[in-house]
């Protein structure tokens, strides 16, 4: 079975700095899709940013970027010139075969 | 684009009573939705995914009989929690992808669910 692991349950940053929050996964299979979704107060899923498996390129959404290792089985994402509205709980997920397969979450907090 | 709606975003019933959640894709149309389940501070648990016209395929471990889930058109899914007890209030949250070949799904803001 696919596993998707977060080892930081919490994480902070100062406001305009810079945070990187770790995902980990587990899979035999060669094609697959890699997400960030990030869940705020209001419970609203939002995707964050998306990595197709077959791309070497690092994918990259305005101040959000990943760094995906497919050798390590790692999907990192950089959060630059953090804002206070990033506060939220980021999920990293898996997907192949149309479904998903969430990591446990972290808790970014934003300090002003 | 990708706007997924739930309905309703509250709902508090008796226990023994039955509650639909409505999903709605708003401006695409979707191949295939999934229902999920939020306990606080928890991931997200994946209860069924359907496809328009066919029957849900469950998760192990999730009731179908309890869970009854209708894809009746590209737009509309609904999960009707039957016979619902305590231990089913939850966050109840659906998603929705379209006929492409990626695999990103795009979330309806949920519905909290309390069975009293």
């Amino acid at each position: 079975a696919q596993t998707v692991t977060q080892s930081q349950p919490e994480m902070s940053v100062q406001e305009a700095e810079t945070v990187t929050l770790s995902c980990t996964y587990d899979t035999s299979e060669s094609d697959y899709y890699l997400f960030w979704y990030k869940q705020p107060p209001s419970r609203q899923m939002i995707l964050v940013i998306r990595q197709e498996a077959y791309k070497q390129q690092n994918a990259t959404e305005n101040r959000f970027s990943v760094n995906f290792q497919k050798a390590a089985k790692s999907f990192s994402l950089k959060i630059s010139d953090s804002q206070l509205g990033d506060a939220a709980m980021y999920f990293c997920a898996w997907g192949s075969n149309y479904k998903l397969t969430f990591g446990k979450g972290t808790l970014l907090t934003v300090n002003p | 684009g990708a706007v997924v709606s739930q309905h309703p975003s509250w709902v508090i019933c008796k226990s023994g009573t039955s509650v639909k959640i409505e999903c709605r894709s708003l401006d695409f149309q979707a191949t295939t939705m999934f229902w999920y389940r939020q306990f606080p501070k928890q991931s997200l648990m994946l209860m069924a995914t359907s496809n328009e016209g066919s029957k849900a395929t469950y998760e192990q471990g999730v009731e179908k009989d309890k869970f009854l889930i209708n894809h009746a058109s590209l737009t509309l899914s609904t999960l009707t929690v039957t016979s619902a007890h305590p231990e089913d209030s939850s966050f109840y949250i659906c998603s929705a992808r379209g006929d492409g070949s990626e695999e990103t799904q795009y979330f309806g803001p949920g519905t909290r669910l309390l069975v009293l």
